[in-house]
């Protein structure tokens, strides 16, 4: 198991261009979220799948973002219709649930590298 | 709303040398995990360290603890003799904890981080 991987790793677009980043995560992890991540700042929440449900979304995903995991294994995140203020790093994470929430590696979050998404 | 506040953009610390990196938080949660992640320079963000609020016992993990004070809502962690390769950003991290069995923990609160340097 090589961890989380994500493509591509650098996006380079123009506003108004539709972009998809593929995830995928630890193989036995049915867990996985999307975090967005600009300059100078924290990751922020954007969703997360638990198999292939999404269960939470961030009022940070507007309509232009669409996330899928349509069979549990590998999500993609769509932007439609780029604007210069979606210019930033999509980190991608997976986590199993752990026998016991208390357990020492239960829903730990093993972050991918990213993929670098740069709106001209 | 939880907040998470690391007030040191920056820090710098002598090769061998002990560093201290803040972290603050605030929560009305009696639950919850807190994390110190570290993102090396274009590299994925790991775990570093984590900490359950009903312990209160610091967490320590090789060169790494924390120095957690629930009340004053307070996450601090000591790095001891400091390596070229802990230079990175370290995001301090919060998480409540769910309140059913199995929950997840999709929507980790992060701080703006701090830049480690290393100087040899």
């Amino acid at each position: 198991d090589t961890g989380v991987s994500q493509d591509p790793r650098h996006k380079i677009t123009k506003r108004g261009q539709n972009v998809t980043f593929r995830c995928d995560p630890i193989s036995e992890h049915n867990r996985l979220y999307w975090y967005r991540q600009t300059l100078g700042q924290g990751p922020e929440f954007l969703t997360y799948f638990q198999n292939e449900a999404q269960l939470e979304k961030s009022r940070l995903l507007s309509d232009r973002f669409s996330a899928e995991r349509p069979k549990g294994s590998f999500s993609t995140l769509e932007i439609q219709r780029t604007e210069q203020g979606d210019s930033a790093m999509y980190l991608c994470a997976s986590s199993s649930p752990g026998q016991r929430w208390r357990s020492s590696g239960a829903n730990v979050l093993t972050f991918g590298a990213g993929s670098r998404l740069t709106v001209l | 709303a939880q907040t998470v506040t690391q007030s040191q953009p920056e820090m710098s610390v002598q090769e061998a040398e002990t560093v201290t990196l803040s972290c603050t938080y605030d929560t009305s949660e009696s639950d919850y995990y807190l994390f110190w992640y570290k993102q090396p320079p274009s590299r994925q963000m790991i775990l570093v360290i984590r900490q359950e609020a009903y312990k209160q016992q610091n967490a320590t993990e090789n060169r790494f603890s924390v120095n957690f004070q629930k009340a004053a809502k307070s996450f601090s962690l000591k790095i001891s003799d400091s390596q070229l390769g802990d230079a990175a950003m370290y995001f301090c991290a919060y998480v409540k904890e769910p309140r059913n069995y199995g929950g997840s923990q999709g929507n980790l609160i992060f701080g703006k981080g701090t830049k480690l340097s290393v100087k040899p």
